[in-house]
């Protein structure tokens, strides 16, 4: 089974902080992406990259960057945290590079609490 | 742009009873389909995906899925509830740049004895 791992399941920070949400898949996944979920707007994607050193933007990537150095690793950083950015994030993985069509994997998510 | 609309953010039914969640798409063409599961304090699990071969897509847990062009729908059911049914559900499309997925704003499953 694919295993997408993230570092923390919670995670509490203050504002100004820059914050590093880390995740790992272990079947050596071209694509990987990065969700934010809040209630009742379902998953946005932040952003996502189909190969090492690539990304691009999702929907809503103001005030995230991400670093992808390894195939496995994906890191979600938000520079400078912000209230507004507490949320349950998700990490997900699949294969297949760029127009891949193949499902997604998900972690068990990352909640953020930015005080 | 395109999106995917989930009707019904709240479902209720009772154990043993029909489960029918409802969602459509906006695409000029037939996209690739998904479902998924989420409980509580997990991420998401793929239920079940359409990708043209066939328009009646069974998954796990015994969902199914059935996709009409001509509604632009691919709504979900399985033919009898269970307690351990009870979860939010998302619908999802693929991008047309092929690229991500596009999901719906969920649907939260209670199933009642």
């Amino acid at each position: 089974d694919v295993k997408v791992t993230q570092s923390s399941r919670y995670l509490v920070k203050r504002t100004g902080e820059k914050v590093f949400l880390e995740c790992v898949q272990d079947m050596d996944h071209e694509n990987m992406f990065w969700y934010r979920q809040d209630p009742g707007l379902g998953l946005r994607l932040i952003y996502f990259s189909y190969d090492v050193k690539m990304k691009e933007k999702g929907d809503i990537p103001e005030g995230y960057s991400v670093s992808r150095e390894k195939k496995e690793r994906f890191s979600l950083i938000l520079e400078s945290a912000s209230t507004n950015q507490t949320s349950m994030y998700l990490c997900a993985s699949s294969p297949g590079g760029y127009r891949g069509n193949q499902p997604q994997h998900f972690g068990d998510g990352t909640r953020l609490s930015i005080l | 742009a395109q999106s995917v609309t989930q009707l019904g953010s709240h479902v209720s039914v009772s154990e043993g009873a029909l489960v029918l969640l409802r969602c459509n798409y906006s695409s000029s063409v037939p996209p690739y389909l998904f479902w998924y599961v989420q409980y509580p304090n997990q991420g998401l699990q793929l239920l079940l995906k359409y990708t043209s071969a066939a328009t009646l897509v069974k998954g796990i847990n015994g969902f199914e899925a059935e996709f009409k062009k001509s509604e632009t729908s691919f709504h979900l059911t399985k033919p009898s509830a269970h307690m351990s049914d009870a979860a939010e559900y998302f619908c999802a499309s693929q991008n047309q740049a092929g690229t991500a997925l596009i999901f719906g704003k969920g649907t939260t499953l209670s199933v009642s004895s």
